[in-house]
């Protein structure tokens, strides 16, 4: 599975859009992107997916670039609760998700 | 539905004993997964299971750990002997289907003096 390269850390100002970035130079045809968040003390919560068209849910939307060497992760109007570590994931084999370090998102007040 | 669940939350035991946690995934689901994680190697993916079946047991650390599936709603991972290094938060996860979403349970805390 593909390597991703996120940032170590962001912060964000609460109500405004956050931005995640997220490198998969390396992704192939067939892989998937996903997003998974850990709020302390808790067990990984799934945020969204795709492959290649940008995808929208009730939580955030996903943007990836046309040759699928990057995403964003957006979060539109970020609430404290939003604070924790965002995991950006590439893999097409089933089950298989490596998670790297992440980005800790903090939103401030 | 109660989403996944595992058992104990929290468990604390001496070097040498044996550990046993539980994971009860979300009814219908046909994939499940054990993970690891610990501040030095993040999130690790130990095994999983499809239909009660071990497919990769890679990420097993040594053969001190042993998981199993006896049916559908239940899952086993076993630590034995323990050691002071095993310290770390095991999550059970469940999804239906390979690529589809995982829901993660809450974790066991586990730490062997």
């Amino acid at each position: 599975d593909a390597k991703t390269t996120q940032p170590t850390s962001m912060d964000c100002a609460e109500g405004r859009a956050a931005n995640l970035p997220c490198n998969h130079s390396t992704i192939s045809g067939n892989e998937y992107v996903y997003w998974y968040r850990q709020i302390h003390s808790q067990g990984p919560q799934y945020i969204i997916h795709g492959l290649k068209n940008n995808e929208t849910n009730e939580m955030a939307s996903l943007i990836i670039t046309e040759d699928r060497k990057s995403s964003t992760l957006i979060l539109p109007h970020a609430t404290l609760r939003d604070t924790a570590v965002y995991y950006c994931i590439v893999s097409t084999s089933y089950g298989k998700l490596t998670f790297g370090q992440g980005t800790i998102l903090t939103v401030h007040p | 539905d109660a989403g996944v669940i595992q058992s104990p939350r929290h468990e604390v035991t001496e070097m040498g004993q044996e550990v046993t946690l539980r994971c009860k995934p979300i009814s219908g689901h046909d994939y499940l997964f054990w993970y690891r994680q610990t501040m030095m190697r993040g999130l690790e993916l130990l095994i999983y299971f499809n239909n009660n079946v071990p497919i990769d047991d890679s990420g097993m650390p040594e053969d001190r750990f042993s998981a199993k599936m006896p049916n559908a709603s239940f899952s086993t991972l076993k630590i034995q002997p323990s050691e002071p290094r095993d310290s770390a938060v095991y999550f059970c996860a469940s999804s239906f289907g390979g690529q589809e979403t995982q829901y993660f349970g809450p974790g066991t805390r586990l730490l062997v003096l």
